[in-house]
């Protein structure tokens, strides 16, 4: 099974800031990985699919990078309705399965 | 666009199963996509449960597999998961999602449904 470790587990940034988050897979997953964020009592919400493509209606602040075993997510300047936890994703093909990171929380510093 | 909708008890005692349905609109679940199941404990991380296609073909959690059971309902455009032998730490809210066939995430989600096991 294909483990994701997110980084840092809480991260404290104020408005306008950039914000750079981490997920690094245990073994390669080549660009398979989907960034979501999550706010509390919501379903969580796509992000970014395939490391660095923006879902539909994802503002361009947004911004996947990586490949391989490590990955970023970068929120280049924060709004207030950023701040939540955001999940990383990936699917693996033997056995076919889904793992997600344990999540990173934004919270307003 | 396709929408998801769970629905289910809220509440299932110890050592029951739990059974939750996820009603699909705006699109057939004969379309080319797999329909899985995910949960999230309260205030933790979110663990995905399983998946089925609509021909009946299912990959499941291997933590979870000898309890679950995840089924399709062509005439009735709808999926469910049972999960069996329930204890506290199945208490969740439990999201259906879709993947499109060969992609690898999930979008749409329903909006979620909590069980809570408890006598």
């Amino acid at each position: 099974e294909i483990v994701l470790t997110q980084s840092p587990a809480t991260l404290s940034l104020s408005p306008g800031e950039r914000a750079t988050l981490s997920c690094r897979a245990s073994q390669s997953v080549s660009s398979y990985l989907a960034w979501y964020q999550q706010k509390p009592g919501q379903a969580p919400r796509l992000l970014i699919y395939d490391a660095s493509n923006r879902a539909t209606g994802i503002p361009a602040r947004f911004s996947g990078s990586g490949s391989g075993t490590d990955f970023t997510l970068t929120i280049s300047s924060l709004e207030p309705e950023d701040f939540a936890v955001y999940y990383c994703q990936q699917r693996s093909n033997w056995p076919r399965m889904y793992t997600f990171g344990q999540g990173t929380k934004l919270e307003i510093k | 666009q396709v929408q998801l909708q769970e629905s289910g008890p809220g509440l299932v005692k110890p050592s029951g199963t739990l059974s939750l349905t996820c009603a699909v609109s705006g699109g057939s679940i004969s379309s080319s996509n797999w329909w899985s199941w995910v949960r999230q404990p309260p205030g933790k991380g979110l663990e995905w449960i399983g998946e089925i296609y609509h021909s009946g073909s299912t990959n499941y959690n291997p933590s979870l597999k000898s309890r679950v059971t995840i089924s399709v309902d062509k005439s009735k455009n709808q999926f469910s998961l049972k999960l069996s032998s329930v204890t506290a730490a199945d208490t969740a809210v439990y999201y259906c999602a879709v993947a499109a066939n060969l992609y690898n995430w999930f979008d749409p989600w329903g909006q979620g449904t909590l069980v809570t096991v408890s006598s």
